[in-house]
């Protein structure tokens, strides 16, 4: 059974600052990874999405890589900015039927100005 | 890009009462939709698989019979909550792909249930 765990749970961290978020899973039979940003109350926004040929994915000022063989995966923010503070959560899609996706708990990121 | 569409985007129900939830791809037509139940500061669970004109497959520990699923279309799913409890409480999340695991999913912006 796949398993997906986030640290830290929860990051603080001063304006502008860079910062990296962890992922990791357990089984490494994946299609693909995704990082999204969840705002209190509302869905999912999905940031990035890994495909499992590739190492890393940018869009702006993130950056998310993939390490399969060693089940890990890591969100870099560059510059963040209070907007910027949101929870964010790393999920797998494995194989089998229907394509599932595990998602962990995610990372709770405030960001101070 | 492709969007997902949910409502209501809240709800407050009497217990007992049943209450049911829209998802529906607005710009693709998606033969395959996921619902997902999340509990504060917990993960997004996945509830069942919405196929297209068959019946969802229910995760383990997903009472079938209490979380009605119709997926009559190729835009438009829905779930159902029966006989609701308070400990049916929980923000519920579709999600929904036009072409699977080669782009991902998108989701709809959820739905939060409260049962008095």
């Amino acid at each position: 059974k796949q398993e997906v765990t986030q640290i830290p749970a929860a990051l603080s961290v001063p304006e502008g600052e860079n910062l990296v978020l962890n992922c990791s899973f357990t089984d490494s039979a994946i299609y693909n990874l995704q990082w999204f940003r969840q705002d209190p109350g509302k869905g999912l926004t999905s940031l990035l999405l890994i495909q499992s040929s590739q190492r890393e994915q940018t869009s702006g000022r993130l950056n998310a890589s993939l390490d399969k063989s060693s089940g890990r995966s890591t969100l870099y923010i560059a510059a963040s900015q209070p907007g910027d503070s949101a929870t964010y959560l790393c999920a797998v899609m494995s194989g089998g039927s229907n394509y599932k996706l595990t998602f962990g708990k995610g990372t709770l990121l405030t960001v101070n100005p | 890009g492709a969007v997902v569409s949910q409502h209501p985007s809240w709800v407050i129900c009497k217990s007992g009462t049943s209450v049911k939830i829209e998802c529906r791809s607005l710009d693709f037509q998606a033969t395959t939709m996921f619902w997902y139940r999340q509990f504060p500061k917990q993960s997004l669970m996945l509830m069942a698989t919405s196929n297209e004109g068959s019946k969802a497959t229910y995760e383990q520990g997903v009472e079938k019979d209490k979380f009605l699923i119709n997926h009559a279309s190729l835009t438009l799913s829905t779930l159902t909550v029966t006989s609701a409890h308070p400990e049916d409480s929980s923000f519920y999340i579709c999600s929904a792909s036009s072409r699977g695991r080669l782009v991902g999913y998108t989701f709809g912006s959820g739905t939060r249930l409260t049962v008095v």
